[in-house]
């Protein structure tokens, strides 16, 4: 089955700079990749989703990249603020819709 | 308000006992999934449902069952229960093929 791997695993950043988390998976014919967040205490909540026919998405601040050589995927979270303080889990899924999980990121937004 | 609803929020019992967890999904939405989330080991899938039949099995125990009834809600039976089925317990559901899921708010299992 498919494995993803993320890392790091705790991250923390100063409020405004860049934030950075990367993901890699093994099968090669994963092909959706969506990023999740979760704050305190809720479900996570889909933020971004790539398909494998795209190597790059914007949305506002949050940008997701694509190499399907290397097959890695990355979330970028720019001019980072407080409240983008969460665990984010990256995920993929080759099309029979079960997710395969990271296992997530903790992100810390230092005022 | 994702619009996916688990009850209950919150469930207390004793090892060896029996739970049942309930989720409506989205409308519209005939696929169900469950996860497990566990301090250590992440989100972890258990089993999936679309339209009332069993499409995918994960790492799902032989003490845990589900099921999809004919109006999509899902209910995921927890039984003969260990101290190490405490768990946040989530239900997602999904639309159509490569959208992604849209999370509950999940129950919070503890056994004492």
């Amino acid at each position: 089955g498919e494995n993803v791997e993320q890392h790091p695993s705790t991250l923390s950043v100063q409020e405004g700079d860049s934030a950075v988390i990367k993901c890699t998976y093994s099968d090669s014919a994963s092909n959706y990749f969506p990023w999740y967040k979760q704050e305190l205490g809720k479900g996570p909540q889909l933020i971004i989703d790539i398909r494998s026919n795209v190597g790059e998405k914007k949305d506002q601040r949050i940008a997701v990249t694509l190499n399907k050589t290397a097959k890695h995927f990355s979330l970028h979270i720019t001019e980072t603020q407080p409240e983008d303080s969460a665990v984010y889990f990256c995920a993929a899924s080759n099309n029979d819709y079960k997710l395969s999980f990271g296992a997530g990121t903790t992100v810390t937004v230092r005022a | 308000d994702s619009g996916v609803t688990q009850t209950p929020k919150h469930l207390i019992t004793a090892t060896g006992q029996r739970v049942t967890l309930r989720c409506s999904p989205r409308s519209g939405d005939l696929s169900v999934y469950w996860y497990q989330q566990s301090l250590d080991q992440g989100l972890q899938f258990l089993i999936q449902y679309y339209n009332g039949e069993e499409r995918a099995k994960g790492n799902i125990l032989e003490r845990f069952s589900a099921q999809q009834f004919p109006d999509l809600h899902s209910e995921l039976n927890l039984s003969s229960l260990e101290l190490g089925d405490s768990a946040l317990y989530f239900c997602a559901s999904s639309a159509a093929r490569g959208r992604g899921y849209t999370f509950g708010s999940g129950t919070r299992l503890t056994v004492v």
